[in-house]
């Protein structure tokens, strides 16, 4: 399968500070890259969707300026949560969508993830 | 109705038993299914994927696609303990782009 790193692993952070993740690509061209959220026992929640060279499409009730999005390569995108509050503390995770190989269709692959705690 | 539905379980099946996992979903112009496998504490590994009607192995994986009946299901033959995780079913959704919907997840447990 693909590698996709995500850095850092875990953080932790002050109320009212911010706090960027950077997610790569690191054997193939991912010109869509996805942001999830997940809190314990649930499942992924999809936070935005960040294409190379545009800007991120928000999923709704996902605020785009406390989660800011940047896709600038076709190998990285960061995620930045900015004045970061107690209920921010999160599993995010990153994911790159690559075509696949012998099928008309993609697959999609994830990054470690980054537990951000914040106090 | 919810995009993507799983049972949550949790699902137990005894070791060397054939576990079967199921997800239906309520877009009907999807195309793309996938079944990530999802330890504690860790991101989600792809298993598989599947676009076509019927069945497609890979190993002790088994994907089964009814587009009719907008069922995908997962079996996994001869259950091992290191199996045991949450299986998360996830479906593409066509909007101005291609976006996946994760399912809530099953939980497996594989008995020694």
């Amino acid at each position: 399968g693909a590698v996709v790193s995500q850095h850092p692993s875990w953080v932790i952070c002050k109320s009212g500070t911010s706090v960027k993740i950077e997610c790569r690509s690191l054997d193939f061209q991912a010109t869509t890259m996805f942001w999830y959220r997940q809190f314990p026992k649930q499942s992924l929640m999809l936070m935005a969707t960040s294409n190379e060279g545009s800007k991120a499409t928000y999923e709704q009730g996902v605020e785009k300026d406390k989660f800011l999005i940047n896709h600038a390569s076709l190998t990285l995108s960061t995620l930045t949560v900015t004045s970061a509050h107690p209920e921010d503390s999160s599993f995010y995770i990153c994911s790159a969508r690559r075509r696949a190989r012998t099928e008309p269709s993609y697959e999609q692959y994830f990054g470690p993830g980054t537990r951000l705690t914040v106090t | 109705q919810k995009e993507v539905e799983q049972n949550s379980g949790p699902l137990s099946v005894p070791e060397g038993a054939i576990a079967s996992l199921n997800c239906t979903y309520s877009d009907r112009g999807s195309q793309s299914f996938f079944w990530y496998r999802q330890y504690s504490g860790k991101s989600p590994e792809l298993i598989m994927f599947i676009y076509s009607n019927g069945d497609k192995e890979d190993g002790r994986f088994t994907a089964q696609l009814n587009k009719a009946s907008q069922y995908v299901s997962l079996l996994i033959r001869d259950s091992q303990p290191s199996d045991s995780a949450t299986y998360l079913c996830a479906v593409n959704k066509r909007t101005s782009y291609d976006k996946v919907i994760f399912g809530p997840g099953t939980s497996l447990s594989v008995i020694p």
